[in-house]
């Protein structure tokens, strides 16, 4: 059974400063990683994906991953109230995602 | 920017009867996919499907579920004979030939 494990928070850090997501999985044949943005009661709206290992950076936001640790991160930068949403974890497997039960963030003013 | 929709925004239904949802996939592309997100749980995979194929469903997706791909647009899920514990947000994504998946806004279904 793959997993993809993420701490549910809340997560609350105050506006302008950095939030810090975590994730690890199982599967350490796993390839393709994602970060998803969930606004309450809307779909997952793609943010991030990340395929090597390293860091890959888009704007305020970097995703970080370790595929000898198994772990894929995300930092977002300068937080704004707006990024305040459950943020999602997934990992491709041979055609579906596998997806973290999600990060909630609360970006404070 | 082209979308993934869906159609409709919220369904109810009877227990025992068969809904359809609905999905217009992005028009360049090939893969398609149904998950659902029971309220506060993780979002599960359903089913993929490629060149008029199911080619990857989960345990989830029994017997009472079918998907199909009626024209060159729209891509359904059907539940043929619905239970409480399916009500849930379904999704519809789709992808193109590259890995990452892209989702329509969803369907809310609840059975009473």
């Amino acid at each position: 059974q793959k997993e993809v494990e993420q701490n549910s928070g809340p997560l609350s850090v105050p506006e302008g400063a950095i939030a810090s997501l975590n994730c690890t999985y199982s599967d350490r044949v796993s390839q393709s990683f994602f970060w998803y943005r969930q606004y309450s009661g809307k779909s997952p709206e793609l943010i991030m994906s990340i395929y090597s290992n390293g860091d890959k950076e888009d704007g305020r936001f970097t995703a970080q991953l370790n595929k000898a640790s198994q772990y894929v991160s995300l930092l977002i930068r300068d937080s704004q109230p707006s990024d305040s949403a459950t943020y999602l974890c997934a990992v491709l497997g041979s055609y579906q995602l596998t997806f973290g039960k999600g990060t909630k963030l609360s970006v404070i003013p | 920017e082209p979308e993934v929709t869906q159609t409709p925004s919220h369904q109810v239904t009877q227990m025992g009867q068969e809904v359809i949802l609905r999905c217009v996939p992005i028009s360049n592309h090939l893969y398609f996919y149904w998950y659902r997100q029971i309220l506060g749980q993780k979002v599960e995979f359903l089913v993929s499907f490629y060149n008029n194929e199911i080619s990857e469903k989960s345990e989830i997706f029994d017997d009472q579920f079918s998907v199909e791909r009626p024209d060159g647009s729209n891509f359904t899920l059907k539940i043929r004979s619905t239970k409480l514990e399916d009500s849930a947000m379904y999704f519809c994504a789709s992808r193109p030939q590259g890995v990452a998946q892209y989702f329509g806004p969803g369907t809310r279904l609840t059975v009473l």
